[in-house]
């Protein structure tokens, strides 16, 4: 099992410019998560989903944009980038709900610019 | 509110045992997590709590107090790898709400 794939591990931006966050998992969980961490700040939730065809809100969406197509697979959008995205990027999968352990993909470290 | 405490920074010597408190306040606690971040790298689960008392498991043992919101990670015979980041993450209701995280660096 590779657990949770991300792309690109590493991305530049200019302002304005979008991108999608490519996120896989293949341990069959119905969970995924997305986060971004900044420099000494804990994980902020950006959006989530309990299963195909679901995704939710998290802490701080403004920005970005999800889908969940299959049970595998959780992208994230950025449209029109700001320097205020700048972070790094972790998608994550539960087997179930919150009480349980998420599994943390690589993460994507974004720069806009 | 959510509001979740842990110390920014600590430092200890090899071999040595080290305690990281993570005290919380929350509207409906469901239970408590622990995850280590290696720098550059993505957490990994060390435990999760939300009966009272002691979970151990090998050299790691986390402490959970419902009636006071507070609970601490206890690494013993600390190694050089255990240089790291330490989070504590709080269920409240329905989200999951993480810490800003603790750095620990062991010093030979």
């Amino acid at each position: 099992n590779a657990g949770v794939t991300q792309t690109p591990k590493f991305r530049i931006l200019k302002i304005g410019q979008s991108m999608t966050l490519q996120c896989t998992q293949d341990m069959n969980h119905n969970y995924m998560y997305w986060y971004r961490q900044d420099p000494g700040m804990g994980l902020k939730l950006i959006y989530y989903s309990v299963g195909a065809g679901i995704t939710d809100k998290g802490e701080v969406p403004n920005g970005y944009n999800v889908s969940r197509s299959t049970t595998e697979d959780f992208p994230l959008r950025l449209e029109l980038a700001a320097p205020s995205q700048t972070s790094v990027y972790f998608c994550a999968s539960s087997s179930l709900g919150l009480d349980y352990e998420q599994f943390f993909g690589p993460g994507t470290r974004l720069t806009v610019l | 509110g959510q509001n979740i405490d842990q110390p920014t920074e600590m430092t200890a010597t090899e071999g040595a045992i080290v305690q990281i408190n993570c005290t919380y306040q929350t509207s409906g606690f469901n239970g408590l997590f622990w995850y280590q971040q290696h720098a550059g790298e993505a957490p990994t689960f060390l435990s999760y709590n939300v009966l009272d008392g002691l979970e151990e498991k090998g050299r790691f043992s986390s402490f959970l107090s419902r009636s006071k919101g507070y609970s601490y990670l206890l690494l013993k015979e600390l190694q050089m790898k255990d240089s790291a980041s330490y989070l504590c993450a709080v269920i409240d209701t329905d989200k999951l709400i993480f810490g800003t995280g603790t750095r620990l660096q062991v010093f030979p």
